[in-house]
């Protein structure tokens, strides 16, 4: 196993536009999050997939970003109507259901909104 | 808010132990201690984590005091690869939406 993998690590996109990021998450796990991290501070929380049900989403999420797992395997992170505040790194980490477990992260996909 | 307080930097010499604490006064009786670290411009790596015991691994030891309110993680011969910014994060046992503060970042010196 590679461990969680995002796509693309890296992404410019014009103001206005729609990008989506793609995260795979280690095969056996069913919890998946998404965090947003901007230069300087530590990662923020986004949202929880546990399977395909999105079961929590941060206040961070405006109705510009959607996020769905469709068959609780991988998970895309759509920002429509992209703004400069956009810019920022997001982190996928996925998790196995077990308690008392850590999560794991990938690398990352670093936006930024020209 | 983040429920814990790091400094926000530290030095280490190369193969001294660096030791990096973390206060979490208001941890809940359920609620786990994990350290994090994140090396520049990659994904956070976990280093480990513990309830109430004190807790090692191949990367770290993993101290908490009797009280749990605060902890401290040991790393015990740093290298310059450890240069870092380390998370200290307590969350219930069920679930990852962790609250990341600014961390502390770690210097190891040669």
């Amino acid at each position: 196993d590679t461990g969680v993998s995002q796509d693309p690590r890296h992404k410019i996109t014009k103001r206005g536009q729609n990008v989506t990021f793609r995260c795979d998450p280690i095969s056996e796990h069913n919890r998946l999050y998404w965090y947003r991290q901007t230069l300087g501070q530590g990662p923020e929380f986004l949202t929880y997939f546990q399977n395909e049900a999105q079961l929590e989403k941060s206040r961070l999420l405006s109705d510009r970003f959607s996020a769905e797992r469709p068959k609780g395997s991988f998970s895309t992170l759509e920002i429509q109507r992209t703004e400069q505040g956009d810019s920022a790194m997001y982190l996928c980490a996925s998790s196995s259901y077990r308690v008392n477990t850590e999560a794991f992260f990938g690398q990352g996909t670093r936006l930024t909104v020209v | 808010d983040a429920k814990t307080t790091q400094p926000p930097s530290m030095d280490c010499a190369e193969g001294r132990a660096a030791n990096l604490p973390c206060n979490h006064s208001t941890i809940s009786g359920n609620e786990y201690v994990y350290w994090y670290r994140q090396i520049h411009s990659q994904g956070p790596q976990y280093i480990i984590h513990g309830l109430k015991n004190n807790e090692t691994n191949e990367m770290a030891s993993l101290i908490i005091t009797e009280d749990r309110k605060s902890s401290t993680l040991i790393l015990p011969h740093a290298t310059l690869r450890d240069t870092a910014v380390y998370y200290c994060i307590v969350s219930h046992n069920y679930g990852q939406n962790f609250v990341f503060g600014p961390g502390t970042r770690l210097s190891v010196l040669p």
